[in-house]
């Protein structure tokens, strides 16, 4: 069972328009976090957000943390090729303790046309 | 930032032998660390947790005696592929947890079995 869905699956657009990414659980997570990830490479992280309706933004980038923390956006302004990748989002499950899991995202990729 | 390693970056083996991959956090040290496989354009997928010391949780459906985990020292932990077939061939990804409980990853491992 997936617990987190990324909608849409691929993205391909021009340079210079907007999108959004969701990310969606019927799961509650105590933070969540965005990555980026290029062919070949590790996951970047790009943001976390941990506070229910929290937005944070970096550069030409938006995450919102939905209120419920169940669901979480991402949204690009003026998007440009070096936006391209895969975007993956990633919800925090606390076991207790110092252990915590990762759960990904199915993710998104993007492709951004020049 | 805390940075992790991983080794080799690429292998190539043959269809029954065994194949290990190395993580290790550089600059910190992780009691926990993670390994996850991802299929091309797909999102990661957690196979076991790695604690040190002690033996590895790992998730349901992945068989702990074909993927065997060391994580003999607070800097390292190892995968082991046994008996590898072509379908383990995989992008392998590991992450170190840091004290702030966040997960800094490594570079990723890409595995081919002939």
């Amino acid at each position: 069972t997936q617990l987190l869905e990324q909608s849409p699956q691929f993205l391909s657009i021009q340079e210079g328009e907007n999108l959004t990414v969701y990310c969606n659980s019927s799961s509650v997570f105590s933070s969540l976090q965005w990555y980026r990830q290029e062919p070949g490479e590790g996951p970047v992280l790009l943001v976390t957000v941990v506070t229910g309706g929290e937005v944070k933004k970096l550069k030409r980038l938006t995450f919102q943390f939905g209120d419920a923390r169940k669901d979480s956006s991402l949204h690009i302004t003026a998007a440009q090729p070096g936006d391209t990748g895969l975007y993956l989002c990633a919800g925090r499950l606390n076991y207790g303790g110092a252990t915590n899991k990762l759960i990904f995202g199915t993710g998104t990729l993007l492709a951004v046309q020049p | 930032g805390a940075v992790v390693s991983q080794h080799p970056s690429r292998v190539i083996c043959k269809s029954g032998t065994s194949v290990k991959i190395e993580c290790r956090s550089l600059d910190f040290q992780a009691t926990t660390m993670f390994w996850y496989r991802q299929f091309p354009k797909q999102s990661l997928m957690l196979m076991a947790t790695s604690n040190e010391g002690s033996k590895a949780t790992y998730e349901q459906g992945v068989e702990k005696d074909k993927f065997l985990i060391n994580h003999a020292s607070l800097t390292l932990s190892t995968l082991t592929v046994t008996s590898a077939h072509p379908e383990d061939s995989s992008f392998y990804i590991c992450s170190a947890l840091g004290t702030s409980h966040e997960q800094f990853f490594g570079p990723g491992t890409r595995l081919t079995v002939l």
